[in-house]
């Protein structure tokens, strides 16, 4: 079965700073990543999404990712961290077709002004 | 209209009670999903329609039933509910067919409450 692994429940910065959450996926076939973001008391929002056309992906809000085959990984990255970037960020991934999303734990960005 | 809707916002339901979430696309999706999330957690999928058939049901309880009217329209029946189903749940629709990494867009979602 697919998997994502998120490590650290809680990341850390300072407002300007470098934003780096890490995803970790476990497949034994091309996985198809996502990360998602999730504000207090709504949905999740789609910020990027891995298709295998390239292996830097860039999404909204200034994120980006990049697919590294050889470390099973999918960080996902901000130049310089905003206030509004606080909020619970998850990697997931998915089967084939209409399969649902297994997600990872989840990991809470704390943006410090 | 790139949303997907849910109603209501909030449920509050005794345990003998029974209810209805609702979820409304109209992006021509013929892929929808219902997740369910507890506090702090990550959404845990529930079940899967594509092409207005069950096609998958993560053993889930029957006191949870799905209804998929409709290609927009995507229904939770919810009866004899326990406290410990008191979570967010998320409705989800995505294009179905041949793309593999087609994404998922979701409602807001609908905050339920069993008593």
């Amino acid at each position: 079965a697919q998997s994502v692994t998120q490590l650290g429940s809680h990341v850390s910065v300072s407002e300007g700073a470098l934003v780096l959450l890490r995803c970790n996926y476990s497949s034994s076939v091309p996985p198809y990543l996502f990360w998602y973001v999730q504000y207090p008391n709504q949905g999740l929002q789609l910020l990027l999404k891995y298709t295998s056309a390239a292996t830097l992906v860039k999404g909204i809000n200034g994120f980006e990712a990049e697919f590294k085959k050889s470390e099973t990984s999918f960080h996902l990255t901000k130049p310089s961290a905003h206030m509004s970037d606080a909020a619970e960020y998850f990697c997931a991934v998915k089967g084939g077709g209409a399969d649902g999303l297994t997600f990872g734990k989840g990991t809470h960005l704390i943006i410090q002004p | 209209d790139t949303e997907v809707t849910q109603t209501p916002k909030h449920l509050v339901m005794g345990m003998t009670n029974k209810k209805s979430l609702k979820c409304e696309q109209h992006m021509g999706h013929r892929a929808m999903y219902w997740y369910k999330q507890k506090a702090k957690k990550p959404p845990e999928l529930m079940f899967v329609y594509s092409y207005e058939k069950l096609s998958i049901n993560e053993s889930v309880p029957s006191r949870f039933s799905p209804e998929c009217p409709n290609s927009s329209l995507l229904n939770l029946h919810l009866h004899a509910l326990q406290p410990e189903d008191s979570a967010l749940y998320l409705c989800a629709s995505s294009p179905a067919g041949a793309r593999l990494y087609n994404e998922q867009f979701f409602g807001p979602g609908t905050r339920l409450t069993v008593l």
